[in-house]
């Protein structure tokens, strides 16, 4: 079945550094994929949707200039925190859809990468 | 903005016994709708959908129940094993592009053993 990977699992960066998040669809192509965020003890929050070969969507209230996406391939999307802060601290989640993909309706979500920043 | 959202934010169940997690939607444009699974430290699971069209579907083990008229929706699970304990999320869709989608709050299901 559809695989979608992050890499890395876990990361602890300092505060003002920048990390980069990799989603990537293992089995598929991935025409879209999408970043969520989530705190603790709460909901899967919309960040962007991102569209292979085009710019970023982005959700009202997500800073475009500090949450960078870039979809280069039909398999890999990154999302890179730029200038890190502690409140930036969250669960970050990708998932990735392609038509005739499982379910048609279906979008795959990857592992999670947490994110510390200290 | 329009939002989803659950009645009950944790909910202990013996296990062998029938669990049932509800939620609220507000958008009554949705039409497609999705029940994912997510255990501590990883990523949604999906479990299953029903289309606006349905008022019911069936998986293993599991059955979605849809009621739009008062936009209420319902995940049942039979017969809960310790291997069901998660957090349950229903998420909703109503731009016609399936695949994003609306996440609720989540409900935090504990199976008793």
């Amino acid at each position: 079945g559809a695989v979608v990977s992050q890499h890395p699992s876990w990361v602890i960066c300092k505060s003002g550094t920048s990390v980069k998040i990799e989603c990537r669809s293992l089995d598929f192509q991935a025409t879209t994929m999408f970043w969520y965020r989530q705190f603790p003890k709460q909901s899967l929050m919309l960040m962007a949707t991102s569209n292979e070969g085009s710019k970023a969507t982005y959700e009202q209230g997500v800073e475009k200039d500090k949450f960078l996406i870039n979809h280069a391939s039909l398999t890999l999307s990154t999302l890179t925190v730029t200038s890190a802060h502690p409140e930036d601290s969250s669960f970050y989640i990708c998932s990735a859809y392609s038509p005739g993909q499982g379910a048609s309706t279906e979008a795959f979500f990857g592992q999670g990468t947490r994110l510390t920043v200290v | 903005g329009e939002s989803v959202g659950l009645h009950l934010p944790t909910l202990s169940v013996q296990e062998g016994d029938n669990s049932i997690i509800n939620c609220a939607y507000s958008n009554s444009a949705s039409d497609y709708f999705i029940w994912y699974k997510q255990e501590s430290g990883k990523g949604p699971q999906f479990i299953i959908d029903i289309r606006s069209n349905m008022d019911k579907r069936q998986g293993q083990r599991v059955t979605v129940l849809l009621n739009k008229t008062v936009k209420h929706l319902s995940l049942q699970i039979a017969a809960t094993q310790p291997g069901d304990s998660a957090v349950y999320f229903c998420a909703e869709n109503a731009s016609g592009g399936y695949q994003k989608v609306t996440f609720g709050i989540g409900t935090k299901l504990q199976v008793i053993p």
